[in-house]
């Protein structure tokens, strides 16, 4: 049972690049999301998905796309990477309990810095 | 005012101390009350969870939740090196607003030999 996993761990980009990131978990949670954490600000959300085919957006999602075409993946994308988009971007999972809470299962991590 | 205050630190404190870590929040509907610890370079990992006020223990960790103050704390007794890392709150209403945790910014936490 690996959790949830990221790919790649580390990336480095340069300005008008495109990239995908992979999540992917084998925890069958119907939840997924991407943050970006930086320096000071904490952690961000930039979009999110409660299904297959499913897509909304957090707090910080101008630049990025998604897509969740199986429910084990949520895949983000850079169309045209910027400097301020230098982060480390974690992807979570989580599921609804029957308590009502939702607790979020986070990957390793992928370092991305765009030069 | 952000829906959820955390002291950034950095904290610093000998091993075998006892640290309190500590959030406010603004929103009343909150219900659910988690705290992650984030090692560096690491992804956070669920340390703690607390449903609506009360305390809950977990060996030298305790959670605490008093939801008339809107404050919720994080003790640590016998605090090891190993404890060193960020302390996230985080937080959600009933119902789950879709499972989007509201975070803290995070407590940096130092614990030296």
């Amino acid at each position: 049972n690996a959790g949830v996993t990221q790919t790649p761990k580390f990336r480095v980009l340069k300005t008008g690049q495109s990239m995908t990131l992979l999540c992917a978990q084998d925890m069958n949670h119907e939840y997924m999301y991407w943050y970006r954490q930086d320096p000071g600000m904490g952690l961000r959300l930039i979009h999110y998905s409660v299904g297959e085919g499913t897509t909304a957006k957090g707090e910080v999602p101008d630049g990025y796309n998604v897509s969740r075409l199986k429910k084990q993946n949520f895949l983000l994308g850079l169309e045209s990477a910027a400097p301020s988009q230098t982060s480390v971007y974690f992807c979570a999972s989580s599921y609804p309990r029957a308590s009502g809470s939702y607790e979020q299962y986070f990957g390793p991590g992928t370092r991305l810095t765009v030069t | 005012q952000k829906e959820v205050e955390q002291d950034p630190g950095p904290l610093s404190v000998p091993e075998g101390a006892i640290v309190s870590l500590n959030c406010t929040y603004s929103n009343s509907a909150f219900q659910y009350f988690m705290w992650y610890r984030q090692y560096s370079r690491k992804g956070p990992e669920l340390l703690m969870y607390t449903y609506s006020s009360g305390n809950k223990e977990d060996g030298r960790f305790t959670a605490q939740v008093d939801k008339s103050s809107k404050y919720i704390s994080l003790f640590i007794r016998d605090s090891q090196p190993s404890d060193s890392a960020t302390y996230l709150c985080a937080m959600l209403n009933y119902g789950g607003s879709q499972g989007n945790l509201i975070f803290g910014k995070g407590t940096k936490l130092s614990v030296k030999p």
